[in-house]
């Protein structure tokens, strides 16, 4: 079955480190999404590419983080530096297209020390 | 932007008794989706509805599109223990001229035995 995959599964980092986490969407899937989700909280959208373009990064840090698929398959999101604040799960998804049914990723839990 | 409104935040149940939740939002939403998520997981999707009125049954969970287009019920019938987690409403969100996706901040369901 088709899947969204994430690594790593699980990530520790003192402040003031760079952290990155990637994510493969389903084969074919144009949409891809970053979500960041805080414990007890739905997820946040982050950045939101069609193919290789971004079409939405009004939620992003932008100072701090970035996001990149070069290629319009793989994704890769990095913070630098990271904050104590940054730990949370951070979720990748991808979708046929926009405004329909988005499919998950396990996530990367971040924790900052 | 969005809002979605869950409600009940929690539910503490019985084995076998059927569950009604619910989900609101402030403007009109063309597309509702349900995901449940367990611990250290990302979301799973149950349910997606793309048409007022529409209802849609995925096993012993039911789901409707409200007819305003402001608000979604999720029902699951018979509880059995597999069905513990947080399930969380979804629509399109409008920003950046792209469609990602709100989320509301879940119902936690726990099943006494």
């Amino acid at each position: 079955e088709a899947e969204v995959a994430q690594s790593p599964r699980y990530k520790i980092t003192e402040k003031s480190q760079a952290v990155a986490f990637w994510c493969d969407p389903i084969s074919g899937h144009a949409t891809l999404y970053w979500y960041r989700q805080i414990l007890g909280q739905g997820p946040e959208l982050l950045v939101q590419f069609q193919d290789e373009s971004v079409v939405d990064d009004s939620q992003l840090p932008k100072d701090r983080f970035s996001a990149e698929r070069l290629k319009g398959v793989d994704s890769t999101l990095k913070i630098q530096p990271a904050e104590l604040g940054d730990s949370a799960m951070y979720l990748c998804a991808s979708s046929l297209g926009t405004a329909v049914a988005a499919f998950f990723g396990q996530g990367t839990r971040l924790t900052v020390v | 932007g969005q809002q979605l409104n869950q409600s009940p935040q929690s539910m503490f149940i019985q084995e076998g008794e059927d569950v009604s939740m619910n989900c609101t939002s402030s403007s009109i939403f063309n597309t509702w989706l349900w995901y449940k998520q367990d611990p250290g997981e990302g979301p799973v999707l149950l349910i997606a509805l793309y048409k007022a009125g529409e209802l849609t049954s995925n096993g012993r969970l039911t789901a409707q599109f409200g007819i305003t287009r402001k608000d979604s019920f999720l029902n699951i019938s018979a509880s059995i223990p597999s069905d513990v987690g947080i399930y969380f409403c979804a629509g399109p969100y409008s920003g950046g001229g792209a469609d990602g996706l709100t989320f509301g901040k879940g119902t936690h369901l726990i099943i006494q035995p």
